[in-house]
């Protein structure tokens, strides 16, 4: 067990459909990625969200947004959800110190897109 | 484009063998990362290793960094069954936390 948890850990939308997915990070962490695992394939960075505001981005579209709250929490949305959308997110937490800590992976949310 | 490229993508050991994953990255980046991932579940860290010849090891596992050469290796030594999992080497080129991972190495150790 990390600390960080991800709700809810199973969701089923159809095409077009809006979803949020959440994210708690571990105590003491301020950053959070998110990242998109499709079946048989490595993740996927989406963004990273630190002291509230996006601070870095793969390449995703926009309609998939996020934020992250004064309590470092974060929220994954996603509009007008295509089938591709279909995976399991991941999101991660780590203190804001580069180069010397790693991600804690919480236990994914898998997203079905119908 | 950065890529992450691993080989195998896919490994059937024996049970008492020894086996060599290998991660390769295009790019600069001082840290590299493994993480294994059983079936339908979360991405585990192994090993974090942060900078050039760094060696670490853990059980069974052992895993290396070479940044000259921008490749990586985990080492299985006398595998066992417990060992069966996917795993993921990634990188962080931009020192931010944003990793770039491979495709993984999907491991199934047979009796």
């Amino acid at each position: 067990e990390t600390g960080v948890t991800q709700s809810p850990t199973h969701l089923i939308k159809t095409r077009g459909q809006q979803v949020t997915l959440r994210c708690s990070s571990q105590s003491g962490h301020n950053t959070v990625s998110w990242y998109q695992q499709a079946l048989g394939q490595g993740p996927q960075f989406i963004f990273q969200y630190y002291r509230e505001e996006e601070n870095g981005r793969g390449n995703f579209p926009p309609r998939f947004s996020g934020l992250q709250f004064p309590n470092y929490s974060s929220e994954l949305n996603v509009n007008a959800l295509e089938l591709d959308d279909s995976a399991l997110y991941l999101c991660a937490s780590s203190r804001r110190t580069p180069g010397t800590d790693t991600q804690y992976f919480g236990p994914g949310t898998r997203l079905t897109v119908l | 484009e950065l890529k992450v490229e691993q080989n195998p993508l896919f490994l059937s050991m024996q049970e008492g063998k020894n086996y060599t994953i290998y991660c390769n990255y295009s790019t600069t980046s001082d840290r590299l990362y493994w993480y294994r991932q059983d079936p339908g579940k979360s991405l585990e860290s192994l090993f974090v290793l942060l900078s050039n010849g760094a060696v670490k090891q853990e059980g069974r596992l052992m895993a290396s960094l070479d940044t000259k050469a921008r490749l990586s290796t985990l080492h299985i030594t006398a595998a066992v069954h417990d060992l069966s999992a996917t795993y993921f080497c990634a990188v962080d080129p931009y020192n931010n936390n944003d990793m770039r991972f491979g495709a993984g190495t999907r491991l199934t150790v047979k009796p």
